[in-house]
């Protein structure tokens, strides 16, 4: 089993829909969860960081996080054809030292 | 805040010679980078972990002595590729947290390096 793991779609969605990401870990004493973008052939950018069960909300974004169930997704809401990415989702261990686990992330595209 | 800039962003080079990247933090302190490795789709692999004053620690199955990794100073890590071969041909992307915010931080990556060994 994968220590992150993603639907690595591709994942379509029409503009102006909600497009929904998921990812499961396998860690369970992971405390930070983290939500990057990547362009094609660019480094990854940070989206959004959750910390707590529930959801955080920045934007258009929300992420969710249900520990229990080892479950973190990100909605992205009124999708936009620029929001169309690979999406990685990122866990953090924090006895680790700030070390990040990525997962093989989801390729979104936003129709117009 | 919290630039990460690394140098160079391509790079083309022979089969046998090295390669240097160089990551540095520009309005940070970083007493830890990150090295990871991305071939195309496919997610980032971690490589190793580069301590400031310390040897690197480095993931399963990389070759320390192929992937020399130095960190002289809080804002700057090496990563040099030794003897490269058409299969270290790669994304190298380096990453760091902010030494105040702690490990709980996000990472911030440079822009990354595309190495092409020919």
């Amino acid at each position: 089993q994968k220590e992150v793991e993603q639907n690595s779609g591709p994942l379509s969605v029409p503009e102006g829909a909600i497009a929904s990401l998921n990812c499961t870990y396998s860690d369970r004493g992971s405390q930070s969860f983290f939500w990057y973008r990547q362009y094609s052939g660019k480094s990854p950018e940070l989206i959004m960081s959750i910390y707590s069960n529930g959801d955080k909300e920045d934007g258009r974004f929300t992420a969710q996080l249900n520990k229990a169930s080892q479950y973190v997704s990100l909605l992205i809401r009124d999708s936009q054809p620029s929001d169309s990415a690979t999406y990685l989702c990122a866990v953090n261990n924090n006895n680790q030292g700030g070390k990040l686990i990525f997962g093989q992330g989801t390729e979104l595209s936003v129709k117009p | 805040g919290a630039v990460v800039s690394q140098h160079p962003s391509r790079v083309i080079c022979k089969s046998g010679t090295s390669v240097k990247i160089e990551c540095r933090s520009l309005d940070f302190q970083a007493t830890t980078m990150f090295w990871y490795r991305q071939f195309p789709k496919q997610s980032l692999m971690l490589m190793a972990t580069s301590n400031e004053g310390s040897k690197a620690t480095y993931e399963q199955g990389v070759e320390k002595d192929k992937f020399l990794i130095n960190h002289a100073s809080l804002t700057l890590s090496t990563l040099t590729v030794t003897s490269a071969h058409p299969e270290d041909s790669s994304f190298y992307i380096c990453s760091a947290n902010h030494l105040q915010q702690g490990a709980k931080s996000p990472l911030h990556f440079g822009n990354g390096t595309r190495l092409t060994v020919t």
